[in-house]
Protein backbone atom coordinates (compact mmCIF):
# COMPACT_ATOMS: atom_id res chain seq x y z
CA UNK A 1 0.00 0.00 0.00
CA UNK A 2 1.52 3.16 -1.16
CA UNK A 3 1.62 6.06 1.27
CA UNK A 4 2.95 9.07 2.84
CA UNK A 5 4.43 8.70 6.34
CA UNK A 6 5.02 11.68 8.73
CA UNK A 7 7.37 10.82 11.61
CA UNK A 8 4.98 12.50 14.52
CA UNK A 9 1.50 12.24 15.30
CA UNK A 10 1.64 14.15 17.89
CA UNK A 11 4.49 17.17 19.47
CA UNK A 12 4.51 18.74 21.89
CA UNK A 13 7.44 21.67 21.95
CA UNK A 14 8.41 24.98 23.80
CA UNK A 15 8.20 28.31 22.57
CA UNK A 16 12.36 28.62 21.24
CA UNK A 17 12.89 25.70 20.13
CA UNK A 18 14.15 24.40 16.68
CA UNK A 19 11.55 21.52 15.07
CA UNK A 20 11.90 19.42 12.77
CA UNK A 21 8.94 17.43 11.02
CA UNK A 22 9.85 14.88 8.58
CA UNK A 23 7.62 13.38 5.86
CA UNK A 24 8.58 10.27 3.60
CA UNK A 25 6.92 9.24 0.61
CA UNK A 26 7.25 5.79 -1.01
CA UNK A 27 6.04 6.44 -3.76
CA UNK A 28 9.10 8.08 -6.08
CA UNK A 29 6.41 11.05 -6.32
CA UNK A 30 8.38 14.21 -8.10
CA UNK A 31 6.45 16.68 -5.80
CA UNK A 32 6.18 17.05 -1.93
CA UNK A 33 4.15 19.47 -0.24
CA UNK A 34 3.62 20.57 2.99
CA UNK A 35 0.39 22.65 4.08
CA UNK A 36 -1.02 23.52 7.88
CA UNK A 37 -4.51 22.79 8.74
CA UNK A 38 -6.59 25.54 11.35
CA UNK A 39 -9.87 25.72 12.49
CA UNK A 40 -11.88 28.51 10.01
CA UNK A 41 -8.73 28.30 7.61
CA UNK A 42 -8.70 25.67 5.97
CA UNK A 43 -5.21 24.24 4.24
CA UNK A 44 -2.55 26.94 3.35
CA UNK A 45 0.25 26.05 1.76
CA UNK A 46 3.57 26.77 3.49
CA UNK A 47 6.10 25.47 1.06
CA UNK A 48 6.43 22.73 -2.10
CA UNK A 49 9.26 21.12 -4.01
CA UNK A 50 9.14 19.98 -7.46
CA UNK A 51 12.34 18.15 -7.11
CA UNK A 52 15.49 16.75 -5.33
CA UNK A 53 17.07 20.31 -3.48
CA UNK A 54 14.24 22.31 -4.86
CA UNK A 55 12.01 24.23 -2.73
CA UNK A 56 8.96 27.07 -3.76
CA UNK A 57 7.40 29.51 -0.99
CA UNK A 58 3.97 28.97 -0.72
CA UNK A 59 0.99 31.24 0.81
CA UNK A 60 2.39 31.48 4.43
CA UNK A 61 6.59 30.61 4.46
CA UNK A 62 7.29 32.83 7.39
CA UNK A 63 8.59 31.33 9.76
CA UNK A 64 9.59 27.64 8.28
CA UNK A 65 12.08 26.27 6.06
CA UNK A 66 12.15 23.27 4.26
CA UNK A 67 14.76 20.81 3.38
CA UNK A 68 14.72 17.74 0.38
CA UNK A 69 18.21 15.82 0.26
CA UNK A 70 16.38 12.77 -1.24
CA UNK A 71 13.33 12.53 -3.65
CA UNK A 72 11.32 10.53 -0.95
CA UNK A 73 12.14 13.06 2.09
CA UNK A 74 10.73 16.50 3.08
CA UNK A 75 11.23 18.23 6.33
CA UNK A 76 10.16 21.16 7.44
CA UNK A 77 11.90 23.17 9.85
CA UNK A 78 10.16 25.60 12.42
CA UNK A 79 13.86 27.88 13.48
CA UNK A 80 12.26 28.80 16.46
CA UNK A 81 8.90 27.57 16.97
CA UNK A 82 6.27 30.13 18.74
CA UNK A 83 2.17 29.66 19.94
CA UNK A 84 1.51 30.84 17.09
CA UNK A 85 2.61 27.43 15.04
CA UNK A 86 0.43 25.58 17.10
CA UNK A 87 -1.62 23.87 14.34
CA UNK A 88 -2.48 20.52 12.57
CA UNK A 89 0.68 19.82 9.60
CA UNK A 90 0.06 17.96 6.48
CA UNK A 91 2.64 16.39 3.90
CA UNK A 92 1.28 15.52 0.59
CA UNK A 93 2.96 14.29 -2.34
CA UNK A 94 1.97 13.98 -6.25
CA UNK A 95 3.18 13.05 -9.45
CA UNK A 96 3.00 15.15 -12.52
CA UNK A 97 1.11 18.14 -13.62
CA UNK A 98 -0.94 17.27 -10.71
CA UNK A 99 -4.02 15.65 -12.73
CA UNK A 100 -3.86 12.52 -10.75
CA UNK A 101 -4.34 14.42 -6.99
CA UNK A 102 -2.14 13.97 -3.68
CA UNK A 103 -1.30 11.64 -1.43
CA UNK A 104 -1.73 12.98 2.44
CA UNK A 105 0.38 11.51 5.96
CA UNK A 106 -1.79 11.60 8.42
CA UNK A 107 -0.81 14.36 9.82
CA UNK A 108 1.47 16.09 12.85
CA UNK A 109 -0.31 17.76 15.65
CA UNK A 110 2.21 20.49 17.15
CA UNK A 111 1.31 22.10 19.90
CA UNK A 112 3.97 24.57 20.84
CA UNK A 113 3.62 25.94 24.71
CA UNK B 1 -6.71 33.65 -9.80
CA UNK B 2 -7.69 29.96 -9.13
CA UNK B 3 -10.54 29.98 -6.02
CA UNK B 4 -12.73 26.95 -4.67
CA UNK B 5 -15.95 28.24 -3.13
CA UNK B 6 -17.71 25.61 -0.85
CA UNK B 7 -21.16 27.22 0.45
CA UNK B 8 -21.45 24.83 3.48
CA UNK B 9 -19.70 25.39 6.18
CA UNK B 10 -22.13 22.26 7.65
CA UNK B 11 -24.49 19.86 6.84
CA UNK B 12 -26.23 17.15 8.69
CA UNK B 13 -28.55 14.76 6.69
CA UNK B 14 -30.15 11.68 8.36
CA UNK B 15 -28.63 8.12 7.52
CA UNK B 16 -29.86 6.54 4.07
CA UNK B 17 -30.35 9.78 2.89
CA UNK B 18 -28.97 11.18 -0.26
CA UNK B 19 -26.58 14.05 -0.29
CA UNK B 20 -24.86 16.35 -2.62
CA UNK B 21 -21.70 19.00 -1.25
CA UNK B 22 -21.72 21.89 -3.45
CA UNK B 23 -18.61 23.56 -4.79
CA UNK B 24 -18.21 26.29 -7.45
CA UNK B 25 -14.53 27.27 -8.82
CA UNK B 26 -13.25 29.78 -10.53
CA UNK B 27 -10.41 28.95 -13.26
CA UNK B 28 -9.84 30.14 -16.98
CA UNK B 29 -9.26 26.80 -18.91
CA UNK B 30 -10.85 23.38 -18.04
CA UNK B 31 -8.71 22.83 -14.48
CA UNK B 32 -8.21 19.50 -12.76
CA UNK B 33 -10.66 18.91 -10.01
CA UNK B 34 -10.90 16.62 -6.88
CA UNK B 35 -13.05 15.87 -3.74
CA UNK B 36 -11.01 14.82 -0.59
CA UNK B 37 -12.29 13.93 2.71
CA UNK B 38 -10.56 13.98 5.86
CA UNK B 39 -12.23 11.58 9.35
CA UNK B 40 -11.68 13.64 12.41
CA UNK B 41 -7.28 14.00 13.13
CA UNK B 42 -6.47 12.29 10.20
CA UNK B 43 -4.73 13.50 7.20
CA UNK B 44 -6.93 13.95 3.73
CA UNK B 45 -7.94 10.87 1.15
CA UNK B 46 -8.84 11.44 -2.37
CA UNK B 47 -12.27 10.37 -3.14
CA UNK B 48 -12.07 11.20 -6.93
CA UNK B 49 -10.88 13.57 -9.55
CA UNK B 50 -11.93 14.81 -12.98
CA UNK B 51 -9.49 16.14 -15.66
CA UNK B 52 -10.92 15.15 -18.74
CA UNK B 53 -13.89 12.80 -20.56
CA UNK B 54 -16.86 12.11 -18.90
CA UNK B 55 -18.46 14.98 -16.72
CA UNK B 56 -19.54 12.43 -14.70
CA UNK B 57 -16.78 10.63 -12.01
CA UNK B 58 -17.10 7.99 -9.84
CA UNK B 59 -15.15 7.40 -6.55
CA UNK B 60 -14.81 5.40 -3.36
CA UNK B 61 -17.10 4.96 -0.83
CA UNK B 62 -20.18 5.20 -3.43
CA UNK B 63 -19.89 9.09 -4.17
CA UNK B 64 -19.90 10.28 -7.33
CA UNK B 65 -19.27 13.82 -8.45
CA UNK B 66 -20.47 16.13 -11.58
CA UNK B 67 -18.44 18.63 -13.71
CA UNK B 68 -20.58 21.56 -15.28
CA UNK B 69 -18.59 23.86 -16.90
CA UNK B 70 -21.81 26.23 -17.47
CA UNK B 71 -21.76 26.59 -13.60
CA UNK B 72 -18.10 26.25 -12.58
CA UNK B 73 -19.29 23.70 -10.63
CA UNK B 74 -18.29 20.56 -9.56
CA UNK B 75 -20.91 19.02 -7.00
CA UNK B 76 -20.22 15.42 -4.49
CA UNK B 77 -23.31 13.42 -4.23
CA UNK B 78 -23.91 10.10 -2.54
CA UNK B 79 -27.50 8.42 -2.76
CA UNK B 80 -27.61 6.91 0.71
CA UNK B 81 -25.24 8.33 3.64
CA UNK B 82 -24.35 5.55 6.26
CA UNK B 83 -22.97 6.87 9.75
CA UNK B 84 -19.43 6.43 8.83
CA UNK B 85 -19.94 9.20 6.18
CA UNK B 86 -19.60 11.56 8.60
CA UNK B 87 -16.26 13.79 8.01
CA UNK B 88 -15.13 16.86 6.37
CA UNK B 89 -15.12 17.02 2.47
CA UNK B 90 -12.88 19.32 0.39
CA UNK B 91 -12.79 20.22 -3.24
CA UNK B 92 -10.29 21.14 -4.82
CA UNK B 93 -8.43 22.74 -8.56
CA UNK B 94 -5.26 22.05 -9.64
CA UNK B 95 -3.64 23.09 -13.20
CA UNK B 96 -3.08 25.90 -15.23
CA UNK B 97 -1.35 29.09 -14.19
CA UNK B 98 -1.17 27.30 -11.11
CA UNK B 99 0.72 24.42 -12.06
CA UNK B 100 0.80 21.26 -9.88
CA UNK B 101 0.17 23.25 -7.14
CA UNK B 102 -3.82 22.23 -5.41
CA UNK B 103 -6.35 25.12 -4.02
CA UNK B 104 -8.43 23.32 -0.87
CA UNK B 105 -11.89 25.22 -0.03
CA UNK B 106 -12.85 25.86 3.03
CA UNK B 107 -14.39 22.43 3.71
CA UNK B 108 -17.83 21.51 4.19
CA UNK B 109 -18.77 19.38 7.70
CA UNK B 110 -20.86 16.82 7.45
CA UNK B 111 -22.81 15.28 10.27
CA UNK B 112 -24.75 12.62 10.05
CA UNK B 113 -28.13 11.87 12.12
CA UNK B 114 -29.20 8.28 13.11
Amino acid sequence: DVKVTQSSRYLVKRTGEKVFLECVQDMDHENMFWYRQDPGLGLRLIYFSYDVKMKEKGDIPEGYSVSREKKERFSLILESASTNQTSMYLCASSTGSGKYGYTFGSGTRLTVV
Amino acid sequence: AQSVTQPDIHITVSEGASLELRCNYSYGATPYLFWYVQSPGQGLQLLLKYFSGDTLVQGIKGFEAEFKRSQSSFNLRKPSVHWSDAAEYFCAVAGGTGGFKTIFGAGTRLFVKA
